[in-house]
C-alpha cells in the first residue's frame, strides 16, 4: 500500500456523538479524499482537499466536515453521528496532475447505534 | 454528477474464461480509470485510458473507450480465481473529482 493509513480501523459509537476519523499519508501528495462506501451505492465522495487548508465538498457532504492543517493529515468529522452515517469510510491520496492515480487506505468501519 | 455506471452488477464465470465489464458515463471526460477492490479492502488502480485513446492493454487487461457513446469496457482474459473482486470505473471530469459507480462484482469459479 502507498503510505496511507486510517485510524481508527473500526469504531462503534452512539447517535448524537461526535466522531473524527484520521487519514495520514507519508507520500506528500497534494490531494486527499474521503469517500463512503455503502451497499448498492459504490463509493461516494464526501469531501476532498487540494492543499493545506484547501478543501471542497463532494456529492454527499451534509453532516460531515473536514480539516487539513498539515499536508500529511486529513480529518473527517461527523459533528453529531446518525445511523445513516454507518458505513465504511475510505481515504485516498493523489498526486497533482491530470490522469494521476488515486491510492486508497484500508478503510474505517463505522457503526452508529 | 459524472458517476460511472458499471454493467453487469454481478458476473460469474469459470476460470480460464474471459470477463467483460462495461461502464457508461454522462459528460465529457479527460480520462477514465478502472479500479479493483478485494472484499473489505481499499481500491487498487488497474489501468487508465485517456480521452484521445481508443484501446489500451496491460497484461491480461484490455480497456476500450468510446467517447461518442460515453462508454468503456474492461476485458480480463483467461481469468483466474484470484481475479474475484469488484471492479469500478471512475470517469475523471476534472483534475479533482472522481465519481465511482456501484461496481461489477466478478466471481471466478475454480
Amino acid at each position: 500500500d502507498a503510505g496511507i493509513t486510517q485510524s481508527p480501523r473500526h469504531k462503534v459509537t452512539e447517535t448524537g456523538t461526535p466522531v473524527t476519523l484520521r487519514c495520514h499519508q507519508t507520500e506528500n501528495h497534494r490531494y486527499m479524499y474521503w469517500y463512503r462506501q455503502d451497499p448498492g451505492h459504490g463509493l461516494r465522495l464526501i469531501h476532498y482537499s487540494y492543499g493545506v487548508k484547501d478543501t471542497d465538498k463532494g456529492e454527499v457532504s451534509d453532516g460531515y466536515s473536514v480539516s487539513r492543517s498539515k499536508t500529511e493529515d486529513f480529518l473527517l468529522t461527523l459533528e453529531s453521528a446518525t445511523s445513516s452515517q454507518t458505513s465504511v469510510y475510505f481515504c485516498a491520496i493523489r498526486e497533482a496532475g491530470e490522469g494521476e492515480t488515486q491510492y486508497f487506505g484500508p478503510g474505517t468501519r463505522l457503526l452508529v447505534l | 454528477s459524472q458517476q460511472g455506471e458499471e454493467d453487469p452488477q454481478a458476473l460469474s464465470i469459470q476460470e480460464g474464461e474471459n470477463a467483460t465489464m462495461n461502464c457508461s458515463y454522462k459528460t465529457s471526460i479527460n480520462n477514465l480509470q478502472w479500479y479493483r477492490q478485494n472484499s473489505g479492502r481499499g481500491l487498487v488502480h488497474l489501468i487508465l485510458i485517456r480521452s484521445n485513446e481508443r484501446e489500451k492493454h496491460s497484461g491480461r487487461l484490455r480497456v476500450t473507450l468510446d467517447t461518442s457513446k460515453k462508454s468503456s469496457s474492461l476485458l480480463i482474459t483467461a481469468s483466474r480465481a484470484a481475479d474475484t473482486a469488484s471492479y469500478f470505473c471512475a470517469p475523471e471530469e476534472n483534475f479533482n473529482k472522481f465519481y465511482f459507480g456501484s461496481g461489477t462484482k466478478l466471481n471466478v469459479k475454480p
